[in-house]
């Protein structure tokens, strides 16, 4: 069956170190989007890419960067870790505009 | 700008109790509109969404919502809920130029015996 995976599930860093976490998708969605969720914010959008090699930046992108060689897959790297990034990051894509399909999220602690 | 609210962070229930959770947006363009439900630990799954039509939506798990343009409101309701609907609910909105979804901030659902 297709999926979306996200790998590590769990990441304990440090601060300042470059983390990056992984989003692969088998439905060959050209869409994709990676959102952050934290308590009293809901899910926001970090950055999200309409196909290979196109990437943009969403509502809460500083800090973070993504690339998109392929279809599958668009992992999100945190170039220099900080506390304030400490928090779960889900992956989603879409075929069309109205329904994205959700990875089972990242927990990123960043001590 | 698009914005979403979600006037209740949390709303407890009994088993087998009707329910709504409340959802307004803000937008100054014609929306599309989206509950999706978070279990523990899992990632969110869309309940169901209203693109355009009839304003009465019916998703999965027995749930509804409808689009009440004049009150910018597109409130979800079920009329007997189960332990099992115990999860985090969130309302989105997407304007028709972009594929970007703007989330509120979410609403737990906590249904007990």
């Amino acid at each position: 069956d297709a999926e979306i995976t996200q790998s590590p599930r769990h990441k304990i860093t440090e601060t300042g170190r470059q983390v990056t976490l992984a989003c692969h998708q088998t439905w060959n969605h050209n869409n994709m989007f990676w959102y952050r969720q934290d308590l009293g914010h809901g899910l926001r959008l970090i950055h999200y890419s309409y196909g290979v090699q196109d990437t943009n930046k969403g509502e809460v992108s500083d800090g973070y960067s993504v690339s998109r060689s392929n279809t599958e897959d668009l992992p999100l790297t945190l170039e220099s870790a900080a506390s304030s990034q400490t928090s779960v990051y889900f992956c989603a894509s879409s075929v069309n505009s109205y329904e994205q399909y959700f990875g089972p999220g990242t927990r990123l602690t960043v001590t | 700008a698009q914005s979403v609210t979600q006037l209740d962070s949390q709303v407890p229930v009994f088993e087998e109790a009707p329910v709504e959770l409340r959802c307004n947006y803000s937008s100054s363009v014609s929306v599309y509109l989206f509950w999706y439900v978070q279990y523990p630990n899992q990632g969110l799954q869309l309940l169901l969404k209203y693109l355009s039509g009839s304003t009465l939506v019916k998703g999965i798990n027995g749930f509804e919502a409808e689009f009440n343009k004049s009150q910018t409101s597109f409130h979800l309701r079920k009329p007997s809920v189960h332990i099992s609907d115990t999860a985090e609910y969130f309302c989105a909105v997407m304007t028709g130029t972009a594929s970007k979804l703007t989330f509120g901030t979410g609403t737990r659902l906590q249904v007990t015996l």
